[in-house]
């Protein structure tokens, strides 16, 4: 069964420096989605994805977020400048319509 | 203010009997509500989509009910089994768009007792 993947499970860095998270969604899915989840918190929505653009955006996704699907296949977030509050479980996931399809998700630690 | 809440943090039951997890809203008009199942350390998994115009929807031993009035969607499992053991959440969808973000609530940490 096709599923999202996400790489790498777990990445460490220290405030201030950019990270890439890397996705690869469902090959047939047209719509893409970040959310991160805080230790211990509810799942947060931050951008949607379609057709090349961002569809929709929260609060969260700052000038510090940025988002691209470079190759057709891949779908990136990155963060700029990372700060401490950053920490936490990045999801990301795909769609065809309705139900949303999440990948495994990447640890971001920030120290 | 606009809030999601899922009935109690924990909810502990007993092998074989029926589970009934409460998602109320206030202040959403959600075109879709839905309901994931997330395991520690994992993504969320899909399990069931009801429309604003549905009252409810079923799927092998799961069943969600959907008040638009009320502003509340049940969520039963029958014959519960200890592999059922997951925190559920339930997800509004307010404009029923793929393109379109998915409001999480914070959850409900099931156990189901051998």
């Amino acid at each position: 069964e096709p599923e999202v993947t996400q790489t790498p499970s777990h990445q460490v860095t220290q405030m201030g420096q950019e990270v890439i998270l890397r996705c690869v969604p469902i090959s047939n899915h047209l719509y893409f989605y970040w959310y991160r989840q805080i230790l211990g918190q509810k799942v947060e929505f931050l951008v949607s994805f379609y057709n090349n653009e961002i569809s929709e955006k929260s609060e969260i996704f700052d000038d510090q977020f940025s988002v691209e699907r470079p190759d057709g296949s891949n779908f990136t977030l990155k963060i700029r400048s990372t700060k401490l509050e950053d920490s936490a479980m990045y999801f990301c996931a795909s769609s065809r319509g309705e139900e949303q399809f999440f990948g495994p998700g990447t640890r971001l630690t920030v120290l | 203010s606009q809030k999601i809440e899922q009935n109690s943090e924990a909810l502990n039951i007993q092998e074989g009997k029926t589970a009934t997890l409460t998602c109320n809203y206030t202040n959403y008009s959600p075109a879709y509500l839905q309901w994931y199942r997330q395991d520690p350390g994992r993504g969320p998994v899909f399990l069931l989509l009801i429309r604003e115009n549905e009252k409810e929807k079923r799927k092998e031993r799961l069943k969600v009910t959907f008040d638009t009035t009320l502003k509340q969607s049940l969520f039963h499992i029958t014959a519960s089994q200890p592999a059922d053991s997951a925190t559920y959440l339930c997800a509004l969808d307010i404009y029923g768009g793929a393109t379109n973000k998915l409001i999480f609530g914070t959850g409900t940490l099931l156990a189901v007792q051998p």
